[in-house]
């Protein structure tokens, strides 16, 4: 059972535009998200987190937005730049004791 | 800051043996120390959680006996793929966490094991 997804395996934008990435989850346990960045043969990077408390953080160029009754979290990334080009995991997780679950990843390729 | 540290990047090693990977935070203690295992294209797949000076709990489907886990400190962690075999051929990421589940996890550069 797949309780984080990201439906979209693949996103390209156009430099300096908008990419956003998609994130659900069926879990209404999980209460803290979080936004990874991973290129080939790395570990992942931390990018942005939120809280259920919260619908929105921004973080520069990155803001994730939170919609609890969709089950439904994005990442926003504006201007888009080449060096986004990576691969973006989302994660879930409980502070109730729940390990961190992860998505499959989406592949964004930013064109100049 | 929260910088995690693996070592080393990549090992090829021969069937039947048995190969150790270390996770370091360089930078912060680490609470909780996690165990990654990444196939090509998949996501990552949690294969045990490491608290300092406890025995790791494992996921299912894992094996504890030949995925033997150490923590010995709050900044050391090590994966121990004993008799190793191609199948276990893949890519290792550890993970640090200050806290425990609900904080934010820091990852290493990952291991990449290739078993012959």
């Amino acid at each position: 059972d797949q309780q984080v997804k990201q439906n979209s395996p693949s996103l390209s934008v156009q430099e300096g535009r908008i990419s956003i990435l998609n994130c659900d989850y069926t879990n209404s346990m999980f209460d803290y998200f979080l936004w990874y960045k991973k290129y080939p043969a790395e570990g992942p990077t931390f990018l942005i987190s939120i809280s259920s408390i919260k619908d929105k953080n921004e973080d520069g160029r990155f803001t994730v937005f939170l919609n609890k009754s969709a089950k439904h979290l994005s990442l926003h990334i504006v201007p888009s730049q080449p060096g986004d080009s990576a691969v973006y995991f989302c994660a879930a997780s409980s502070s109730m004791g729940g390990k961190l679950i992860f998505g499959q990843g989406t592949e964004l390729s930013v064109k100049p | 800051g929260a910088v995690v540290s693996q070592h080393p990047s990549w090992v090829i090693c021969k069937s039947g043996t048995s190969v150790k990977i270390e996770c370091r935070s360089l930078d912060f203690q680490a609470t909780t120390m996690f165990w990654y295992r990444q196939f090509p294209k998949q996501s990552l797949m949690l294969m045990a959680t490491s608290n300092e000076g406890s025995k790791a709990t494992y996921e299912q489907g894992v094996e504890k006996d030949k995925f033997l886990i150490n923590h010995a400190s709050l900044t050391l962690s090590t994966l121990t793929v004993t008799s190793a075999h191609p199948e276990d051929s893949s890519f290792y990421i550890c993970s640090a966490s200050a806290g425990g589940w609900g904080e934010t996890q820091y990852f290493g550069p990952g291991t990449r094991l290739l078993v012959l």
